[in-house]
């Protein structure tokens, strides 16, 4: 079946502009998250999302950053007033449900704020 | 605070070789995650395990729960399992916190 799947691909924007990094999820998955790879820093937990509950926003770097999941299942990254240091490839993934569930990621989208 | 750490960060190994990567982690944990990013490509779970030990082929990954502690093994290691080791652990929230990763070079 279908695994993840992210858009764009690539994104090249200017500082100060907004951005949206769009998520699909495995059909069926109820838990979503976000994470972030910038280069030289390794990977960073940003949100999660889990069925109805209200997401676990501690991963967010600050609030400019913010993340909807629309009838459980697709999620939007939002990204405001973009800067330099939000270059970096940002990952979802989904799995089955919390926890003890294995996680399956997406390829990603890499932002390059210019 | 959960840290994991992983050693080695860079380890350089000739085809057939047995291979280790470690995994520390500093606090109890529901599941610990072994995954395996190409270069320039995608992020590949390898393992979930919370006990004992689990088998994928070459592949074969250990826990300790009481010494906080995971390994990764290759068998007979290939050039193509030259990849970055990415060690993550779910504590008592759901997200997951990385390891800074193993960078594995297997050559001919």
């Amino acid at each position: 079946g279908a695994g993840v799947s992210q858009s764009p691909s690539n994104k090249v924007t200017e500082k100060g502009k907004d951005v949206e990094l769009r998520c699909d999820p495995i059909s069926g998955h109820t838990a979503l998250y976000w994470y972030r790879q910038s280069l030289g820093q390794g990977l960073e937990f940003l949100i999660y999302f889990q069925g109805n509950s209200a997401p676990d926003k501690s991963g967010l770097p600050s609030d400019r950053f913010s993340a909807e999941r629309t009838g459980g299942s697709v999620s939007t990254l939002t990204i405001q007033r973009t800067q330099q240091e939000d270059s970096a490839v940002y990952l979802c993934a989904s799995s089955l449900t919390s926890d003890r569930y294995e996680q399956y990621f997406g390829p990603g989208t890499r932002l390059t704020v210019t | 605070k959960n840290e994991v750490e992983q050693s080695p960060q860079n380890l350089t190994a000739q085809e057939g070789e047995f291979i280790t990567i470690n995994c520390s982690y500093s606090v109890g944990i529901s599941a610990l995650h072994w995954l395996q990013q190409h270069p320039g490509g995608g992020i590949v779970s390898l393992f979930m395990l919370s006990s004992g030990k689990k088998k994928h082929g070459r592949l074969i990954a250990t826990i300790n729960i009481q010494e906080k502690h995971s390994s990764l093994h290759i068998t007979a290691s290939h050039p193509r399992d030259s990849a970055v080791y990415i060690c993550a652990n779910t504590g008592t929230a759901s997200k997951l916190t990385f390891g800074t990763g193993t960078r594995l070079q297997v050559t001919l």
